[in-house]
């Protein structure tokens, strides 16, 4: 099965700087990779995606790239700010629909 | 509903109690996943549903714990002689589409203490 591997755990960044968090995935044949926003007590909430068709999807200050070859996908906030600070989940879908995650990094971003 | 609704939103049981709990997802999403959140650790995955099969159990810590979705919608977790390590929060979510590339609205989760 899919084996997702995210680092760093925790993130601390001074508001305005960009963050970026690293997810390494197993299984070639996953094909569709989300990134969930999980504020303290609260649902986490999809924030961007990317298919294997596309190596790179921007969203005003949130982007992901996707390298198929290296199996790994990347998530990047510019211009943080105190808004961003929550823990942030990459996940993967193996050929079965099962969406697999990563272990969660908490960004915290100080004014 | 407007989202994915779990009941009960918190439990407290004692060691050794069954517990059951629900998860109603978004009208006409054909596929429902359940995940196991402990706290300030990710999401473990559990089990999903694609309609009311369920093609991957392998998450299901132990025979202790069981679920099943009728009429492809409402699904229940139940675990049996619940154990302290089953505190947790269990999250449900629900995907509207059939494949593996779909949004996963997740419920509120229901906070589970077992005493």
């Amino acid at each position: 099965g899919e084996n997702v591997e995210q680092h760093p755990s925790t993130l601390s960044v001074q508001e305005g700087d960009s963050a970026v968090i690293k997810c390494t995935y197993s299984d070639s044949a996953s094909n569709y990779f989300p990134w969930y926003k999980q504020e303290l007590g609260k649902r986490p909430q999809l924030i961007i995606d990317i298919r294997s068709n596309v190596g790179e999807k921007k969203d005003q200050r949130i982007a992901v790239t996707l390298n198929k070859t290296a199996k790994h996908f990347s998530l990047h906030i510019t211009e943080t700010q105190p808004e961003d600070s929550a823990v942030y989940f990459c996940a993967a879908t193996d050929s079965w629909g099962k969406f697999q995650f990563g272990a969660g990094t908490q960004v915290v971003v100080t004014p | 509903g407007a989202g994915v609704s779990q009941s009960p939103s918190n439990k407290v049981t004692e060691k050794g109690k069954d517990v059951e709990l629900r998860c109603d997802p978004i009208s006409g999403h054909t596929a429902l996943y359940w995940y196991r959140q402990s706290l300030g650790q990710g999401l473990e995955f559990l089990i999903y549903f694609q309609g009311n099969s369920a093609p991957d159990k392998s998450g299901l810590p132990s025979d202790r714990f069981s679920a099943e979705r009728t009429g492809g919608s409402v699904s229940t977790l139940t675990i049996q002689r619940t154990q302290q390590e089953d505190s947790a929060v269990y999250l449900c979510a629900s995907s509207p589409v059939s494949t593996n590339t779909g949004e996963l609205f997740f419920g509120e989760g229901s906070r589970l203490t077992v005493l």
